[in-house]
C-alpha cells in the first residue's frame, strides 16, 4: 500500500509569485484535503477535493485554488504569494462515500514553503 | 464553529513517567477524533482514531478516551521514553468533513 506523497519537499519563493504544490493520495483513496500549518500552530483546513470537485473550503481567499485529477492526485495553487503564506502545507487522503468507513485521514510529509 | 483546545501547551517529564494530554472541543457533533504525533518540521503520524460511537482506543503504551457529551478527550502515555518527545495534536472530524486541530502539546521526555 503506497502512502501519501508530496512534492516538492521545500520551496522558496518571493512575494507576488505563484506556486504549485502536488500530492499523490494513498492507494484506494478518492479524497484529498489540504491544510496549512504555520509555525507553532495546528494545521488549518484549506479545502477538500472529492471526485475532482471542491467539496468544502476553509477560511482562505480565492488565490488559494486546487485541482484533483482522475487518478485522485491533487494540486494546490497559490497566487500572489504573501509573506504570511510561509508555512508547512500538508495533504491528507481519505476514502469518502463509504458509510462503514472510519473516515480516517492519512497525511503526507508536507511541503515547506518560504516566501521572502 | 468548532474549536479545539489542548492543555498543556508544553510538558516536560522524566523518563518512565505516565502522563496525560488533554483535548477539548466545543461542538459535540463529530464523526471521530484523531490523535497525531508530529516531529519537528515533519508531517503528521496518526496514533489513534476514536469513532464517535466509541469511548476509547488503545495502541501499545497509548490509550485515548473520548467523552463526546462533555467535549473532552485524553491521551494517556504509559512509561514515557525519550523517543516519545514530539508535538501531539488532537483533531476532530466535523460534519463539514474537515479536521479541526488544536495547537498541540509539545512533549519533552528527559532521559
Amino acid at each position: 500500500e503506497t502512502g501519501v506523497t508530496q512534492s516538492p519537499t521545500h520551496l522558496i519563493k518571493t512575494r507576488g509569485q505563484q506556486v504549485t504544490l502536488r500530492c499523490s493520495s494513498q492507494s484506494g483513496h478518492n479524497t484529498v484535503s489540504w491544510y496549512q500549518q504555520a509555525l507553532g500552530q495546528g494545521p488549518q483546513f484549506i479545502f477538500q477535493y472529492y471526485r475532482e470537485e471542491e467539496n468544502g473550503r476553509g477560511n482562505f481567499p480565492p488565490r488559494f485554488s486546487g485541482l484533483q485529477f482522475p487518478n485522485y492526485s491533487s494540486e494546490l495553487n497559490v497566487n500572489a504569494l504573501e509573506l504570511d503564506d510561509s508555512a508547512l502545507y500538508l495533504c491528507a487522503s481519505s476514502l469518502e462515500g463509504v458509510t462503514s468507513g472510519k473516515d480516517e485521514q492519512f497525511f503526507g510529509p508536507g511541503t515547506r514553503l518560504t516566501v521572502l | 464553529k468548532q474549536e479545539v483546545t489542548q492543555i498543556p501547551a508544553a510538558l516536560s517529564v522524566p523518563e518512565g513517567e505516565n502522563l496525560v494530554l488533554n483535548c477539548s472541543f466545543t461542538d459535540s457533533a463529530i464523526y471521530n477524533l484523531q490523535w497525531f504525533r508530529q516531529d519537528p518540521g515533519k508531517g503528521l503520524t496518526s496514533l489513534l482514531l476514536i469513532q464517535s460511537s466509541q469511548r476509547e482506543q488503545t495502541s501499545g503504551r497509548l490509550n485515548a478516551s473520548l467523552d463526546k457529551s462533555s467535549g473532552r478527550s485524553t491521551l494517556y502515555i504509559a512509561a514515557s521514553q525519550p523517543g516519545d518527545s514530539a508535538t501531539y495534536l488532537c483533531a476532530v472530524l466535523s460534519s463539514a468533513r474537515q479536521l479541526t486541530f488544536g495547537s498541540g502539546t509539545q512533549l519533552t521526555v528527559l532521559p
